[in-house]
């Protein structure tokens, strides 16, 4: 079974600086999707990126951008000139390609504070 | 296009008895999802949909819980005889594959069990 780590449970960063939140995975398989998620307070879960593990290349989504080394089943996210509207769960999210097998896996997620 | 939509938004029950919450995917999204959310913990997986065929259950959905899809379309979630142990949000999500793996998530129902 697929596991995902986050291991920072809080992370603060002052408004307009740059943030990174870890995430770390544990798979067998080589084909599968990442996915950052964003759940602010009492609001939806929100798509911030994905990545497909095919992909070299590092998504980029305006100020979100990911560090994606699949050989050490690494998946970070880098939030760049951070906003108050930033403030958040995020969670770290893994799902298998294999047909049949194609749920999202969280980690226990990372609450962002932004400060002013 | 609305979004997904869950309802109710909330359900307050008493231990023993019945609850079904629904979930109206976004039009056109062949697949559906639930998730299970405890306070402090990212969302586990329940069940899901292709159309109306049940492809996966979880471990965690006991013979109390049953979920339905028929015609492919709206979803619903029962848990029968509930127990303290239920009250969580309750997430639905739905996607389009192959166009697109993103699941988009609805808006939750909270359950809570006195």
């Amino acid at each position: 079974a697929q596991t995902v780590t986050q291991s920072q449970p809080e992370m603060s960063v002052q408004e307009a600086e740059t943030v990174t939140l870890s995430c770390t995975y544990d798979t067998s398989e080589s084909d599968y999707y990442l996915f950052w998620y964003k759940q602010p307070p009492s609001r939806q879960m929100i798509l911030v990126i994905r990545q497909e593990a095919y992909k070299q290349q590092n998504a980029t989504e305006n100020r979100f951008s990911v560090n994606f080394q699949k050989a050490a089943k690494s998946f970070s996210l880098k939030i760049s000139d951070s906003q108050l509207g930033d403030a958040a769960m995020y969670f770290c999210a893994y799902m298998s390609s294999n047909f049949g097998n194609e749920k999202l896996t969280f980690g226990t997620g990372t609450r962002l504070t932004i400060i002013p | 296009d609305t979004g997904v939509s869950q309802n109710p938004r909330h359900k307050i029950t008493k231990r023993g008895q019945n609850v079904t919450f629904r979930c109206d995917p976004i039009s056109e999204h062949n697949r559906l999802y639930w998730y299970r959310q405890t306070l402090g913990q990212g969302p586990e997986f329940l069940t899901y949909f292709q159309n109306e065929a049940q492809l996966e259950k979880s471990r965690l959905l006991s013979d109390r819980f049953s979920a339905e899809r028929p015609k492919g379309s709206f979803s619903t979630l029962e848990i029968q005889r509930t127990e303290q142990g239920d009250s969580a949000m309750y997430l639905c999500a739905s996607t389009r594959p192959p166009d697109s793996y993103e699941q988009y998530f609805g808006p939750g129902t909270r359950l809570t069990v006195t």
